[in-house]
């Protein structure tokens, strides 16, 4: 069965530095796409950036930067230049299939709390 | 564009109580997900409608949960004779299916539903 694993509960960065979100995965297929959303307190789901298992080159998006390591299964998000309003919720998920399986339905961990500190 | 709005945002419902939450996805988009969220913990499939189809109800808890698209746009879930453990955020989510970018697949999520079961 598919699985993600976060297993950094919180976090604390302080602001302008570098901070590292890990998401391991654990799936039979080929075929899948990773994806991070960040959930402020508001409560809404934001899509922050995607790797597809084909993409050859890690994904960038900004500030985020996804360093995915097939071989072990691994997609940390790498925020960088960390601002205050980075402070949230961060869910790794993972979908089946890179064009959607017959559901598209997304997997998620646990999440990460981050909080950026002044 | 208007994004995913979901109503009511927040819900308090007496144990035994039916309710019943509403999504409207982003105009155009074909498939719709509902997902549950409960405190602490990522969120968790529900089910998912391609138009009107509903293609994949494999995570709806119990069958005290349905759910409905008739006319391939606005959805409703309701939860009959609602119980505590059904506390928790339901997410409606849509996308456009197609593209040759698995990220074109990206679910645009809403803010939510608070239920709360008393």
């Amino acid at each position: 069965a598919q699985k993600i694993t976060q297993t950094q509960p919180g976090m604390f960065v302080q602001e302008k530095e570098a901070v590292t979100l890990d998401c391991t995965y654990d799936t039979s297929d080929q075929s899948y796409g990773l994806f991070w959303y960040k959930q402020p307190s508001s409560g809404e789901m934001i899509f922050l950036i995607y790797q597809g298992s084909y993409d050859e080159q890690n994904a960038t998006e900004g500030r985020y930067s996804l360093n995915f390591q097939k071989a072990r299964k691994s997609a940390n998000l790498v925020i960088s230049a960390s601002q205050l309003g980075d402070s949230a919720m961060y869910f790794c998920a993972m979908r089946e299939g890179r064009y959607g399986g017959a559901t598209n339905k997304l997997i998620f961990g646990t999440g990460t709390l981050l909080a950026v500190q002044p | 564009g208007a994004g995913v709005s979901q109503s009511p945002r927040y819900k308090v419902a007496k144990r035994g109580q039916d309710v019943a939450l509403r999504c409207d996805p982003i105009s155009g988009h074909v498939s719709l997900f509902w997902y549950q969220q409960a405190l602490g913990q990522g969120p968790e499939f529900l089910t998912y409608f391609q138009n009107e189809a509903q293609l994949d109800k494999s995570g709806l808890p119990s069958d005290r949960f349905f759910a409905e698209r008739p006319e391939g746009s606005v959805s409703t879930l309701k939860i009959q004779r609602t119980q505590q453990e059904d506390s928790a955020v339901y997410l409606c989510a849509s996308s456009f299916p197609g593209g040759a970018s698995g990220k074109d697949n990206e679910q645009f999520f809403g803010p939510g539903t608070r239920l709360t079961v008393l």
